[in-house]
């Protein structure tokens, strides 16, 4: 059972340029999760997706900064007109579709973004 | 004031030593994940514990409600443990609030 994968691994974009993160979460996983981690930070929450729906996005930028998890298909991530602050690493984590508050997220490899 | 905090922010030791690592934090929580992050890599999560203790191997975590603080241990350390753990606490929805994390470097 493959886990959660994550591509492309790493990613540079000149600034102004669109990024484009992807996330299969693991098989059976309807939950899919975004953090972003900045250089020597803690990881942070961005959004949280179920299929077809954003169920919460509070920690997204306001702007340039997009979310979708389709019917098929991986989650995407997406970053326009990118700026070197958005330099980080952005991992995803997935959970089946459990009711309960404590199902554990299974956690991507990441990928890290660079913009020059 | 961090929700989480995590202590030591970084801790080096000899290879066989045993290692503890704290989290304590300040608000309510339905469960306290550990999580290894490696240099340049991915997130591996560890445990996750709403009670008690968990064992898997030489790691041991450990969590005490009341008193709001958990230990991550580690038994007969080794230099392949050296990583960066990070305690995280879920709140009553799904969000993860985050650690500083403690970098720990075992040498041989």
């Amino acid at each position: 059972n493959a886990g959660v994968m994550q591509n492309p691994r790493h990613l540079v974009r000149r600034r102004g340029q669109e990024a484009r993160l992807r996330c299969s979460p693991m098989k059976g996983h309807s939950h899919v999760y975004w953090y972003r981690q900045l250089p020597e930070e803690g990881l942070k929450f961005m959004v949280y997706l179920q299929k077809e729906n954003i169920i919460d996005e509070s920690g997204m930028p306001k702007e340039r900064f997009s979310a979708e998890f389709p019917k098929e298909g991986p989650s995407i991530l997406r970053i326009q007109q990118v700026v070197r602050g958005d330099s980080a690493a952005y991992f995803c984590a997935s959970s089946p579709p459990n009711k309960a508050p404590n199902y554990e997220q299974y956690f991507g490899p990441g990928t890290r973004l660079t913009v020059t | 004031k961090n929700e989480v905090e995590q202590s030591p922010q970084n801790l080096t030791a000899q290879e066989g030593e045993f290692i503890t690592i704290n989290c304590s934090y300040s608000v309510g929580i339905s469960a306290l994940h550990w999580l290894q992050q490696h240099p340049g890599g991915g997130i591996v999560s560890l445990f996750m514990l709403s009670s008690g203790k968990k064992k898997h191997g030489r790691l041991i975590a450990t969590i005490n409600i009341q008193e709001k603080h958990s230990s991550l241990h580690i038994t007969a350390s080794h230099p392949r443990d050296s990583a960066v753990y990070i305690c995280a606490v879920r709140r009553s929805n799904y969000q993860l609030i985050w650690g500083a994390g403690t970098k720990l470097i075992i040498k041989p």
